[in-house]
């Protein structure tokens, strides 16, 4: 099994600063990666995947990077409706397995 | 639009069984994996299961491993989740969620999930 650690575990930025999240697994997976959103009392809803690639919808000043085993996400200028938990999740072998979360408080 | 909608939960005693159901609709259900997740109460995220878009394989996190079996209809766009031998530690939220077709692709849709509670 894959283990995928994110760091910080806690994360507290002001409004229009730059956010910096990290993932690491713990072999290499490619750019086979997700990030997914989960705001308070909501569904997690999916980011970024294939490591760089935004989904559907999602605001520029969200970015990903990174491939083999260590990722980035970076929020270029934090909103308030960016208070979330952040998961990163691979989906190059099964199981398909999540990191422990950051959980992003805005200052 | 996509629809993914889970339905089955509740509350059962320890050692108890259930089975969770998912129905999928607006996208083409027989080209993509699908998975469960669950979330602990004020806990992360923890994929349980998945299912390819054949059902042909199945993949389950060692916690679950011979206590939950995931299946899949394509006929009825339906998933399901039978979980037997329930703990305590089994509580969550659990989410139905698919894949985007082909292979190497995200959790692209998330249901609104449902709740399970195993408590005498």
């Amino acid at each position: 099994e894959i283990v995928m650690t994110q760091s910080p575990a806690t994360l507290s930025v002001s409004p229009g600063e730059r956010a910096t999240l990290s993932c690491r697994a713990s072999q290499s997976i490619n750019s086979d990666l997700a990030w997914y959103q989960q705001n308070p009392g909501q569904v997690p809803r999916l980011l970024i995947y294939g490591a760089s690639t935004r989904a559907t919808g999602i605001p520029a000043r969200f970015s990903g990077s990174g491939s083999g085993a260590d990722f980035t996400l970076t929020i270029s200028s934090l909103q308030s409706e960016d208070l979330a938990v952040y998961y990163c999740q691979q989906y190059n072998n099964w199981p398909h397995t999540f990191g422990q979360g950051t959980k992003l408080e805005i200052k | 639009e996509v629809h993914v909608l889970e339905s089955g939960g509740g509350l059962v005693q320890p050692g108890g069984s259930l089975r969770l159901s998912c129905a999928a609709s607006g996208f083409t259900f027989s080209s993509s994996a699908m998975s469960w997740v669950r979330q602990a109460p004020g806990k992360g995220l923890e994929w349980v299961s998945g299912i390819t878009d054949t059902g042909f394989a199945t993949f389950h996190a060692d916690s679950v491993k011979g206590r939950f079996t995931i299946s899949r209809d394509n006929s009825k766009n339906m998933v399901y989740l039978q979980m037997n031998s329930l703990r305590a530690e089994d509580t969550a939220v659990y989410y139905c969620a698919a894949y985007g077709s082909g292979t190497y692709q995200p959790l692209d849709y998330w249901g609104q999930g449902t709740l399970i509670t195993v408590s005498s």
